[in-house]
């Protein structure tokens, strides 16, 4: 256990549809970052959050958006979804958000059909 | 574009055989670097990572990477691998003045016979 949490761990859903991926940082850690895991892209970066702010956003479709509460957990919404957003999406989460070593949750599945 | 290669895609040992992985990164000025394992069906693990000091660093699980500046590699060693290091590894870099993000390589899945 890493000590950072996302739920759920695996989701179906259709075509058109939208999904919310939760994600609570480790303790203490201010930082929440969010990536995408496919076979074509690999590993890429989407958003970063830092104590409730948006801090550096990366390769993030219109279409997502993400926020995080004033109690550190992030959420990271995905709307009109495609087949092409079918993934894995890692959470991440870090003391300063700054330097780049963090810490990884396990991941949400999304299978898009 | 700052970038992240990873020069093998799959690479395949025996038990006890030396391990080396490449990673090279585009120039960015400064950079904090890093290797990540990820075992079948779990969450990626911090194995090392560089921020600055000694060019030789050493991670856990045996592992070790060596910077080298003039080319722009942090390239992963183990002198003895185990069935056990079978995973991917991915090789990340975060540049001087980012907000922390990583660009990642595309990763290099490690296969150990026993």
């Amino acid at each position: 256990d890493s000590g950072v949490t996302q739920t759920p761990k695996h989701l179906i859903t259709a075509t058109g549809q939208r999904v919310t991926l939760r994600c609570s940082p480790r303790s203490g850690d201010l930082s929440v970052y969010w990536y995408q895991q496919s076979l074509d892209q690999g590993l890429q970066f989407l958003i970063q959050y830092y104590n409730g702010e948006e801090r550096a956003k990366g390769n993030i479709l219109e279409r997502f958006s993400a926020q995080q509460f004033p109690d550190l957990h992030s959420e990271l919404n995905l709307s009109s979804l495609e087949l092409g957003d079918s993934a894995l999406y890692f959470c991440a989460s870090s003391v300063s958000g700054r330097g780049g070593g963090y810490t990884f949750g396990s991941g949400t599945r999304l299978t898009v059909v | 574009a700052q970038s992240v290669s990873q020069h093998n895609h799959h690479v395949i040992l025996s038990e006890a055989a030396s391990l080396e992985l490449g990673c090279n990164y585009s120039y960015g000025g400064t950079v904090n670097l890093f290797w990540y394992v990820q075992y079948p069906g779990q969450h990626l693990q911090l194995l090392l990572k560089y921020f600055s000091g000694d060019p030789l660093v050493k991670g856990i699980k045996g592992f070790e990477a060596e910077f080298i500046k003039s080319k722009f590699s942090f390239n992963l060693r183990k002198p003895s691998v185990q069935w056990s290091d079978t995973a991917e590894y991915f090789c990340a870099v975060a540049y001087g003045g980012s907000q922390g993000n990583l660009i990642f390589g595309k990763g290099t899945k490690l296969s150990v016979k026993p």
